[in-house]
Formats: C-alpha cells, sequence, structure tokens
C-alpha cells in the first residue's frame, strides 16, 4: 500500500512550457485534490475531484487543468507555465465522506518556473 | 466564509517544556477542524481532528487540542516538547457547504535542545 505518490519530485520549466504533474492513490479513495503550497500562504486548493469524471475548480485554477478518468489517478497539468507558477505542489485523497474523514497527502513536486 | 487563522509565524520553545501552537477559527454553525503537521520536504500528516464530543482531542505523536466554542479557538499542545517536534504545523477547517478543507498559513515549531 503505496498511499499517495506523486511525480517528479523535482521540476524546472522555462516559461510557456507545458507539462503534467502525476499523482495516484491506491486506497480507493473517492476524493482527490491539487493543492499549491507558497511561503506565508500556507496551502491553497487548485482543484479537486469528488470521484471519476467529476472535478471542480478550487480556490486558484487559473493555468491549471485536470481530468479524473479513472479513481487512483488525478494528473494536473500546466498549460502554458508562469513565473507565478513556482511552487510546491501537493496531491491529497481521502474516503466519500469528505466532512469527517482525514486527507492523506503526497510527498510534493517543488516546481520552478524560470 | 469559513477561515482558521494561526498568529504566530514562529513558536520557539525547549525541549521538555510545554508547547502552544495557536488556531482560531471563524465559521458558520459546528466546526470540522484538523491539525495536520509537515516535515521537512515531506508531504502533510494528519495528527487530530474535532468532529463531535470532548472538547479535548488526542492525536499522534502525544499531540492534543482543545475546542474552545466560546472562544472559537483549537489550540495544539503538548505537555514536553521534543527535539523531533520540530516541524511546520497547520489548522485546518472543513467548509461544510463545499466539503473543501481550508488551511491556515501555518507556524513553524522550534524546539531547542
Amino acid at each position: 500500500n503505496a498511499g499517495v505518490t506523486q511525480t517528479p519530485k523535482f521540476q524546472v520549466l522555462k516559461t510557456g512550457q507545458s507539462m503534467t504533474l502525476q499523482c495516484a492513490q491506491d486506497m480507493n479513495h473517492e476524493y482527490m485534490s491539487w493543492y499549491r503550497q507558497d511561503p506565508g500562504m500556507g496551502l491553497r486548493l487548485i482543484h479537486y475531484s469528488v470521484g471519476a469524471g467529476i472535478t471542480d475548480q478550487g480556490e486558484v485554477p487559473n493555468g491549471y487543468n485536470v481530468s479524473r478518468s479513472t479513481t487512483e489517478d488525478f494528473p494536473l497539468r500546466l498549460l502554458s507555465a508562469a513565473p507565478s507558477q513556482t511552487s510546491v505542489y501537493f496531491c491529497a485523497s481521502s474516503p466519500r465522506d469528505t466532512s469527517t474523514d482525514t486527507q492523506y497527502f503526497g510527498p510534493g513536486t517543488r516546481l520552478t518556473v524560470l | 466564509a469559513q477561515s482558521v487563522a494561526q498568529p504566530e509565524d514562529q513558536v520557539n520553545v525547549a525541549e521538555g517544556n510545554p508547547l502552544t501552537v495557536k488556531c482560531t477559527y471563524s465559521v458558520s454553525g459546528n466546526p470540522y477542524l484538523f491539525w495536520y503537521v509537515q516535515y521537512p520536504n515531506r508531504g502533510l500528516q494528519f495528527l487530530l481532528k474535532y468532529i463531535t464530543g470532548d472538547n479535548l482531542v488526542k492525536g499522534s505523536y502525544g499531540f492534543e487540542a482543545e475546542f474552545n466554542k466560546s472562544q472559537t479557538s483549537f489550540h495544539l499542545k503538548k505537555p514536553s516538547a521534543l527535539v523531533s517536534d520540530s516541524a511546520l504545523y497547520f489548522c485546518a477547517v472543513r467548509d461544510k457547504g463545499t466539503d473543501k478543507l481550508i488551511f491556515g498559513t501555518g507556524t513553524r515549531l522550534q524546539v531547542f535542545p
């Protein structure tokens, strides 16, 4: 049971490049989400999904796309990277009862956009 | 809108002393409150949560938190700090309208030997 895995761990992009951050979980959790962590701002929700085929926007969705074709995977796509997207990105998952259940976080992807 | 505030960017404490990391919340109705910890270069780990019931919640690694409705607080506490407790601590509240988890800005705990 690997929990929540993220790849890559580190990535450097040039402005305008695109890439996909991978996230997978093996706990059969319905709910998955992407956060970015910036100094002094805590974690901010980018996009989330309550199940396969269903996604919705969080607090800071601009510049990012997501899809949820399977329960296990929830990739985050940067369409045209900008320096403002330099951050640490965390994927998380939790069971269906999202009101009371805890979220399980992946180890993070540190992204630098030059 | 639901929110949490962590008024201290950093808390310093000597090993063996009690520690408190503060969190206040602003929600409508009864809150669902959480504490997470982040060790260097790691993802967040769940520590404890308050959903209902006893106001004193016990969690992992000897931590506990006290829910105080009149003061709208959910402070994290530990009777005797360890150097290994040094980490970034986040308070969070569940927005019951959207089920989203809303995080505070984090408090860095530094425990000195």
